[in-house]
């Protein structure tokens, strides 16, 4: 079962240019994540958002949780080739004890 | 910080026999570990979530007699693919949620384990 849905799935890109990558659930989360995973590895967690509305910059990486909790963002200005990879949203709905992955956005910039 | 150490890495098994995959959480105690399957170029799609000392919960479409999973103390959870066939070959993860009123909930996530059945 995956509650959260990512888009778009597939994204290839010029280095330079900026992306947004969207990650969006009927379920309300207490919590968002978002992480970032190298093929054949685990994934690497990048920022936990908490506040319905909280946005939070990691150098050129920009995270926004949906007011309502039920949606996040990621933005990427500048990308580079090194930001090649897969993202992935991730969160425990309120009710239950699971966590749960979105459906993962593969992003390649192309130098 | 904290380590979550999945062994093996790779096993190669052969159709109908089983393989267990086990997950160690080595400097904390987790209360809960999660286990995922992982196809090529797509998510982390959760299989099961096991809480020390009870049953697994399983997602919907997860064959719990197929796929085993132990959770008998707090450091350690297996995972035993019975009567693997090919289409079981897949990058399975374990992940563990560290316990305790000052963990913040923060959740550990394994190497992985590539496993191939021929």
């Amino acid at each position: 079962t995956q509650l959260l849905e990512q888009s778009p799935q597939f994204l290839s890109i010029q280095e330079g240019e900026n992306l947004t990558v969207y990650c969006n659930s009927s379920s309300v989360f207490s919590s968002l994540q978002w992480y970032r995973q190298e093929p054949g590895e685990g994934p690497v967690l990048l920022v936990t958002v908490v506040t319905g509305g909280e946005v939070k910059k990691l150098k050129r990486l920009t995270f926004q949780f949906g007011d309502a909790r039920k949606d996040s963002s990621l933005h990427i200005t500048a990308a580079q080739p090194g930001d090649t990879g897969l993202y992935l949203c991730a969160g425990a709905p309120r009710t239950g004890n699971q966590f749960y992955f979105g459906t993962g956005t593969s992003l390649t910039v192309i130098p | 910080g904290a380590v979550v150490s999945q062994h093996p890495s790779r096993v190669i098994c052969k159709s109908g026999t089983s393989v267990k995959i086990e997950c160690r959480s080595l400097d904390f105690q987790a209360t809960t570990m999660f286990w995922y399957r992982q196809f090529p170029k797509q998510s982390l799609m959760l299989m099961a979530t096991s809480n020390e000392g009870s049953k697994a919960t399983y997602e919907q479409g997860v064959e719990k007699d197929k796929f085993l999973i132990n959770h008998a103390s707090l450091t350690l959870s297996t995972l035993t693919v019975t009567s693997a066939h090919p289409e079981d070959s897949s990058f399975y993860i374990c992940s563990a949620r560290a316990g305790g009123p000052n963990s913040g909930n923060t959740i550990y996530f394994g190497e992985g384990s590539w496993l191939t059945v021929v």
